[in-house]
């Protein structure tokens, strides 16, 4: 069964910075594009970030452009969200998600996601 | 960038009844688009790929339609554990955008 698993989330001040981690196991983590997503208290989900399967592209949105950075170890199966600048806007819980890979429309949507990570910006 | 639109942004029905959400990209997206459910402390689950290919392991009561701009997830049959909140995301380029999302509620 694919996993994926957050952590690094806290509590820190606003300005400061927060690295999340994403372990994913139990798949090929080389072949797949990943994406970060996050869901503020009370609100919908919000797209953060993407990353192609090699690290070659990474995309992000307007919101967080800028102050985040997501990039991945393929040797670790693991993927990153690196975030600076951090504002109380950026609460939220953060998940990683894995996009289906497959030809036109059949790619792109996430199939798997992590269990969240809490990430709270307050001083 | 294109922006997705729900409605209604919540509703109430009783068991079994038919319910419709609906939802609208601003530019033509084909048939790129997919549907989640995600109920309060668990994780999103993905019900509608492709517009309207239903993932497997998801009751056959939720189907999807639509192309283009237009898209429609319907339960069939709504039951108690059914309630969540449901968002599509539309996935043809980036960003990965998702609707406002839309709660169902058992009347």
């Amino acid at each position: 069964q694919v996993q994926l698993v957050e952590s690094g989330g806290g509590v820190v001040q606003p300005g400061r910075s927060l690295r999340l981690s994403c372990a994913a196991s139990t798949f090929t983590f080389t072949t797949y594009t990943m994406d970060w997503v996050r869901q503020a208290p009370g609100k919908g989900l919000e797209w953060v970030a993407l990353i192609s399967n090699d690290g070659g592209n990474k995309y992000y949105a307007d919101s967080v452009k800028g102050r985040f950075t997501i990039s991945r170890d393929n040797s670790k199966n693991t993927l990153y969200l690196q975030m600076n600048s951090l504002r109380a806007e950026d609460t939220a819980v953060y998940y990683c998600a894995r996009e289906h890979r497959g030809e036109l429309s059949l790619e792109g949507f996430f199939d798997y996601w992590g269990q969240g990570t809490l990430v709270t910006v307050s001083s | 960038d294109i922006q997705m639109t729900q409605s209604p942004s919540s509703l109430s029905a009783s068991v079994g009844d038919r319910v419709t959400i609906t939802c609208r990209a601003s530019q033509g997206i084909s048939n790129y688009l997919a549907w989640y459910q995600h109920k309060p402390g668990k994780v999103p689950k993905l019900l509608i790929y492709a517009a309207s290919a239903l993932q497997s392991g998801v009751p056959s009561r939720f189907s999807g339609s639509g192309s283009g701009t237009d898209f429609t997830l319907t339960i069939r049959s709504l039951q108690p554990e059914d309630v969540a909140t449901y968002y599509c995301q539309k996935y043809n380029s980036v960003p990965r955008a998702f609707g406002q999302g839309t709660k169902v509620e058992i009347k």
